[in-house]
């Protein structure tokens, strides 16, 4: 069964410092998404993601952070200058279509430790 | 404004015991609902969804919930837990419009005596 996947499953950085989480989504689906979770905290959406341009961003998605789908597979989050705050589980999701009855398909997760 | 309530932040069932899980929601219009699973280390699954019609909806590992307009719920139920239903259960929307993010409520953690 297809899936989506994200590497690293674990990723530790000193503030301050840029990481890029990645995500292979599957393989015929079109939009792309990221959320976080802070430990203890809800899921919250990151940003959306269609035909090479972000379709909608939160109020987190800020200036630090940018998307990327640098080649026909992977899907990338890039933060610039990590946080302490930043430190959270960021999960990449893919959909087929936008429409709201359509599933988004999660992956495993990163866990990101900013120190 | 949009917000998803999951009153019972964790929750201990015998196995073999029924359980149910509570959701509410606020919204302006009744959205997309759903339900996901997370076991530890793992992504989100999805359990169930409710977009229209019978208000009693099933779902995967024999789960089901039921959407009540009148009290904005949307409780998942299981007859009878087994050991590995142990994880964080997510009740989530989604508005009906060409929005695409999720909203998800905070999270139950179920535990499973044996």
């Amino acid at each position: 069964e297809p899936e989506v996947t994200q590497t690293p499953s674990h990723q530790v950085t000193q503030m301050g410092q840029e990481v890029i989480l990645r995500c292979v989504p599957i393989s015929n689906h079109l939009y792309f998404y990221w959320y976080r979770q802070i430990l203890g905290q809800k899921v919250e959406f990151l940003v959306s993601f269609y035909n090479n341009e972000i379709s909608e961003k939160s109020e987190i998605f800020d200036d630090q952070f940018s998307v990327e789908r640098p080649d026909g597979s992977n899907f990338t989050l890039k933060i610039r200058s990590t946080k302490l705050e930043d430190s959270a589980m960021y999960f990449c999701a893919s959909s087929e279509r936008l429409a709201g009855t359509d599933e988004q398909f999660f992956g495993p997760g990163t866990r990101l430790t900013v120190l | 404004a949009q917000s998803v309530t999951q009153p019972d932040i964790h929750i201990t069932v015998s196995e073999g015991a029924s359980l149910e899980l509570r959701c509410n929601y606020s919204y302006g219009a009744t959205p997309y609902l759903f339900w996901y699973v997370q076991s530890p280390g793992q992504g989100l699954q999805l359990l169930l969804k409710y977009f229209s019609g019978d208000t009693l909806v099933q779902g995967i590992k024999g789960f089901e919930a039921e959407f009540k307009r009148s009290q904005s719920s949307f409780n998942l139920r299981k007859p009878s837990v087994h050991w590995s239903d142990a994880a964080e259960y997510f009740c989530a929307v989604r508005q009906r419009s060409s929005a695409s993010k999720i909203i998800f409520g905070s999270g139950t953690r179920l535990s499973i005596r044996p």
